[in-house]
């Protein structure tokens, strides 16, 4: 079975620009979670979605983050504009209601 | 007060060793434990789970829970030196959210 799969990888984008990441769980999960992991902060939830409902979007640090999950197979992160402090791995991650996470490869952003 | 609490590291084990390393919550009514581990540039991945006072054993591994203490803990035997990677903890509260600390790094000595 595949895998979450996460797009882009890699993201290169100049300050003010729109940034939308995407991501497609494991078939069956009904938990899913965005993570950004930086250096000094670790790995910090940013929101997460029980059957496509979010649940807690505390954890998006402001308006210009965005999240969506139109249905069962796909989920996107976007942020309007992007800043440089914004620069991190985004992580995907899905679970069956264990909380035993399953995570994507990430996305690594960089804002210039 | 942070809601999950590792120390940094680097934590450095000669190979063969047992490497030992700790976590602390805050909510008190957590309800699920997990030790991630993640390798430079990789993603994080699930090596235990925890869900009851005790130890849980799996090859070489060995989680324990103290809820008293609010104390998670992983331990590795006989380390080896592709058990070098950094270890992350994680905690699921009673919302279902799961929050991670910021890991221990942890390098066995050849």
């Amino acid at each position: 079975d595949a895998g979450v799969i996460q797009s882009p990888r890699h993201e290169v984008t100049e300050m003010g620009q729109e940034v939308t990441l995407r991501c497609k769980p494991i078939s069956g999960h009904d938990y899913l979670f965005w993570y950004r992991q930086t250096m000094m902060r670790g790995l910090e939830l940013l929101i997460y979605f029980n059957n496509n409902v979010p649940i807690d979007d505390s954890g998006m640090p402001e308006d210009r983050f965005s999240a969506k999950m139109p249905n069962a197979s796909f989920s996107t992160l976007k942020i309007q504009p992007s800043e440089p402090r914004d620069s991190a791995v985004y992580f995907c991650a899905s679970s069956l209601g264990t909380g035993e996470l399953f995570f994507g490869e990430g996305s690594r952003l960089t804002v210039l | 007060q942070k809601e999950v609490e590792q120390n940094s590291g680097p934590l450095s084990v000669p190979e063969g060793a047992i490497a030992s390393l700790n976590c602390t919550y805050s909510d008190r009514v957590s309800q699920s434990f997990f030790w991630y581990r993640q390798y430079s540039g990789k993603s994080p991945e699930l090596i235990m789970s925890i869900y009851s006072n005790g130890d849980k054993e799996d090859g070489r591994f060995t989680a324990q829970l103290n809820k008293a203490s609010q104390y998670v803990s992983l331990l590795i035997r006989d380390s080896q030196p592709s058990d070098s990677a950094t270890y992350l903890c994680a905690v699921r509260n009673r919302d279902d959210k799961i929050i991670f600390g910021k890991g221990t790094r942890l390098h066995i000595l050849p």
